[in-house]
């Protein structure tokens, strides 16, 4: 079983282009959290969702950040006109259904650099 | 959700026992105690969870007081390649809800 799958891993863009971050969950998840890791920082919840829906944007910038978790496919966070404070980690993780989601399991990351 | 303290950092040598202690003062009746690890350029990595007392799996044990304001995360023999940050979270379990993470714990294991 393949473990949650992120690409891609490093993206360079600049300023005012669009980033778009993969997450493929583990087979059998439904539940896929993103999260957001600068420098020597711990990581922020950004967006919880299920197939097809959002459940907790809660921790979203309100303007230029999105996500979508389709009935088919991976989830997808885009970040559109990134600025250089965009620059970061980003983790996605997935958790299986009807168990504590305390327990996630987290992808490798995609580093975001904006010049 | 509980707020949570840690050593920001802690230095141990191979061999060696290591004892990560984390403060909650706050922590709610149906809050449970989890820790995560990470290493540089990795996602975090489930370590162990519990709720009282003490748990034990083959990777750590967790020790939990009887009134649950501190927990006390137990590397047995740590090698190098323990070394990591350590993170501690405390929420409540089985429900939908986000991960809190501090800034965690940096443990390097010296030669």
């Amino acid at each position: 079983n393949a473990g949650v799958m992120q690409n891609p891993r490093h993206l360079v863009r600049r300023r005012g282009q669009e980033a778009r971050l993969r997450c493929s969950p583990m087979k059998g998840h439904s539940h896929v959290y993103w999260y957001r890791q600068l420098p020597e920082e711990g990581l922020k919840f950004m967006v919880y969702l299920q197939k097809e829906n959002i459940i907790d944007e809660s921790g979203m910038p309100k303007e230029r950040f999105s996500a979508e978790f389709p009935k088919e496919g991976p989830s997808i966070l885009r970040i559109q006109q990134v600025v250089r404070g965009d620059s970061a980690a980003y983790f996605c993780a997935s958790s299986p259904p009807g168990q504590p989601t305390d327990t996630q399991y987290f992808g490798p990351g995609t580093r975001l650099t904006v010049l | 959700l509980a707020k949570t303290t840690q050593p920001i950092s802690m230095d141990s040598y191979e061999g060696q026992e290591v004892n990560i202690t984390c403060s909650h003062n706050n922590i709610a009746t149906n809050d449970y105690i989890t820790w995560y690890q990470q290493f540089p350029s990795q996602g975090p990595r489930f370590i162990i969870q519990g709720y009282k007392t003490k748990v034990t799996n083959e990777v750590a044990s967790l020790f939990i007081p009887a009134d649950r304001k501190s927990s006390t995360l137990s590397l047995p023999r740590v090698s190098l390649s323990d070394t990591a940050v350590y993170y501690c979270l405390v929420g409540a379990s089985g429900s939908a809800r986000q991960l809190t993470f501090g800034s965690g714990t940096q443990l390097t294991v010296l030669p």
